[in-house]
């Protein structure tokens, strides 16, 4: 079955820089990719997804990039702001929807005044 | 109109007991999903739901864990027997199925499941 591993585990950033995660999954046919957000003592949230058939994804402040090649995806936060402190959990799945996703085990990023 | 709905928020048990967790999900939505999420282990798949049927369910760790979904709304998450290693939030999620289509999942806010 497919395997994601998420990196890191806890990221700690100056507010207003940059943040990046990143993702390696193992199957080659996966082919949607969603980015999950939890604040502490919330329920998660998906915050930006992306498909096989696109390299790059932007929302505002949010960006995903994914590598098929290579198998791995990446989430990028510039401009940081206190309210990015949470729990970013990346997945990945071949069945091309919310069914079958398999969660990497989270990133608690940290922003620093 | 109201989210995914989870009860009890919380459940203190005592090993070895039963327990149900009960998820009613956004009105609509036939997918539905429970998660298991214990600490710094991320968002474990336990079982999918598409209407009242489970098409997925090879997430449950062991033949304690049952659940059922009826009438295509209401699911409930049964665990017999419970183990301390039970102990974690259960998180139930639907969405509108939509097949090759992006799927948004909509979390409840979780069942925080103790076993003493």
């Amino acid at each position: 079955g497919e395997n994601v591993e998420q990196h890191p585990s806890t990221l700690s950033v100056q507010e207003g820089d940059s943040a990046v995660i990143k993702c390696t999954y193992s199957d080659s046919a996966s082919n949607y990719f969603p980015w999950y957000k939890q604040e502490l003592g919330k329920r998660p949230q998906l915050i930006i997804d992306i498909r096989s058939n696109v390299g790059e994804k932007k929302d505002q402040r949010i960006a995903v990039t994914l590598n098929k090649t290579a198998k791995h995806f990446s989430l990028h936060i510039t401009e940081t702001q206190p309210e990015d402190s949470a729990v970013y959990f990346c997945a990945a799945t071949v069945r091309g929807g919310a069914d079958g996703l398999t969660f990497g085990k989270g990133t608690h990023l940290i922003i620093q005044p | 109109g109201a989210g995914v709905s989870q009860s009890p928020s919380n459940k203190v048990t005592e090993k070895g007991k039963d327990v149900e967790l009960r998820c009613d999900p956004i009105s609509g939505h036939t997918a539905l999903y429970w998660y298991r999420q214990s600490l710094g282990q991320g968002l474990e798949f336990l079982i999918y739901f598409q209407g009242n049927s489970a098409p997925d369910k090879s997430g449950l760790p062991s033949d304690r864990f049952s659940a059922e979904r009826t009438g295509g709304s209401v699911s409930t998450l049964t665990i017999q027997r419970t183990q301390q290693e039970d102990s974690a939030v259960y998180l139930c999620a639907s969405s509108v199925y939509s097949p090759g289509s992006n799927e948004k999942l909509f979390f409840g806010s979780g069942t925080q499941l103790s076993v003493l």
